[in-house]
């Protein structure tokens, strides 16, 4: 049961754009979501989180909103730079309090100059 | 602060033997998590420790298993490895294990099985 969905594999932006990721989720018990950048062989980065109590966080060029009632939510980079091409995870910790991240299946964004 | 280390980065093993990864937390944190990524199956989580003990277990055979030292470093071990074993292991740290806490992961170990 895939928890959360990332249903784009693929995204490509043409510089000094808007990119928008977009992830679903059906367990209307997540209360926290974190969004992810990976590079190919390395860690997953950190990028930003939100709070359910919450439906827009912000930081620098990104900004992720959450729509409880739709379970959606989606990342906006503002403007994209050629760096941040690299594959994209939307992550929500299970209940329970243990550290248990369901991730989505990743969006590969391209910047293309 | 230093991030979450690992070792060692990458290994090659043959089938039949066994694996030992170790990660080291950021400083003060006291939850470590493991995750497998392979292409067909994404990340996927293997356990969790706290404060030496397991809190959270996926779903894993029981080759799989890790422990966590006092001073929070945590060692997985996997034993007769098979080919579907290859993967990059990640190892995740947060300073307590509540479920708002942000984890931050290590540069993951790369392990190949012939």
């Amino acid at each position: 049961d895939q928890q959360v969905k990332q249903n784009s594999p693929s995204l490509s932006v043409q510089e000094g754009r808007i990119s928008i990721l977009n992830c679903d989720y059906t367990n209307s018990m997540f209360d926290y979501f974190l969004w992810y950048k990976k590079y190919p062989a390395e860690g997953p980065t950190f990028l930003i989180s939100i709070s359910s109590i919450k439906d827009k966080n912000e930081d620098g060029r990104f900004t992720v909103f959450l729509n409880k009632s739709a379970k959606h939510l989606s990342l906006h980079i503002v403007p994209s730079q050629p760096g941040d091409s690299a594959v994209y995870f939307c992550a929500a910790p299970s209940r329970g309090g243990a550290q248990k991240l369901v991730f989505g299946q990743g969006t590969r964004l391209t910047i293309n100059p | 602060k230093a991030g979450v280390t690992q070792t060692p980065r990458y290994l090659i093993k043959t089938r039949g033997q066994q694996v030992t990864l170790s990660c080291s937390p950021i400083s003060g944190h006291r939850s470590v998590s493991w995750y497998q990524q392979t292409p067909g199956q994404g990340l996927q989580f293997l356990f969790e420790y706290f404060s030496e003990t397991q809190r959270n277990k996926g779903n894993f055979p029981g080759r799989f298993s890790g422990r966590q030292f006092s001073n929070s470093r945590s060692e997985m071990n996997v034993s007769t490895l098979e080919l579907g074993d290859s993967a990059l292991y990640l190892c995740a740290s947060s300073l307590m294990d509540s479920n708002q806490e942000t984890q931050y992961f290590g540069p993951g170990t790369r392990l190949l099985v012939l």
